[in-house]
């Protein structure tokens, strides 16, 4: 199984500009989650899907953000316009939820995307 | 406002001896934790975990102590490796949605050990 994909690994783009982040969960899956990782507030859970459904954005920072899930095999994080305290590093987990089990289920992250905006 | 704090941004230990990595949590209504492990330039792989109806879980030289009361929790690493020099973060959740999870992440406690 090759886990979780992320790309891209890194991202240098310039303030004002379109920035978007592809995740590609483990097969099988059935819920995706999209996370921030800073300093100061660790990691956050900006959105979270469950069979390609966007069941939680609370955590989306405002406007700029979006996210989506066309099919259970893709999804994207999409920052627009990008600012200089959007640079952080993105990470998409996914794990597999199952009806009625009142469990915790792992989530599997991948190597995150590492965004700078100058 | 943080639901799950991990004061310490740093520890050192030495090798052989033991690693105790703390967490303190704000909402009672957690009743699930877990830790994650983060090496540089990978993603949060799972380590342990503990439900609220217990206080202690084992895993080889990896213990999470859950106090209720105190709403705290504790990894005990021992004994500590080299290998085991990364990010610790502690997690929290509880049943949402039905069958679905959102874990709330602390802000990680960065573990150096030292040979």
């Amino acid at each position: 199984d090759a886990g979780v994909i992320q790309s891209p690994r890194h991202e240098v783009t310039e303030m004002g500009q379109e920035v978007t982040l592809r995740c590609k969960p483990i097969s099988g899956h059935n819920s995706l989650f999209w996370y921030r990782q800073t300093m100061m507030r660790g990691l956050e859970l900006l959105i979270y899907f469950n069979n390609n459904v966007p069941i939680d954005d609370s955590g989306m920072p405002e406007d700029r953000f979006s996210a989506k899930m066309p099919n259970a095999s893709f999804s994207t994080l999409k920052i627009q316009p990008s600012e200089p305290r959007d640079s952080a590093v993105y990470f998409c987990a996914s794990s597999l939820e199952l009806a009625g089990q009142g469990a915790v289920n792992e989530q599997f992250f991948g190597p995150g995307t590492r965004l700078t905006v100058l | 406002d943080q639901q799950v704090k991990q004061n310490s941004p740093s520890l050192s230990v030495q090798e052989g001896r033991i690693s105790i990595l703390n967490c303190d949590y704000t909402n009672s209504m957690f009743d699930y934790f877990l830790w994650y492990k983060k090496y540089p330039a990978e993603g949060p792989t799972f380590l342990i975990s503990i439900s609220s109806i217990k206080d202690k879980n084992e895993d080889g030289r990896f213990t999470v102590f859950l106090n209720k009361s105190a709403k705290h929790l504790s990894l005990h690493i021992v004994p500590s490796q080299p290998g085991d020099s990364a990010v610790y973060f502690c997690a929290a959740s509880y049943l949402w949605g039905g069958a679905t999870n959102k874990l709330i992440f602390g802000t990680g406690t960065l573990l150096a050990v030292q040979p």
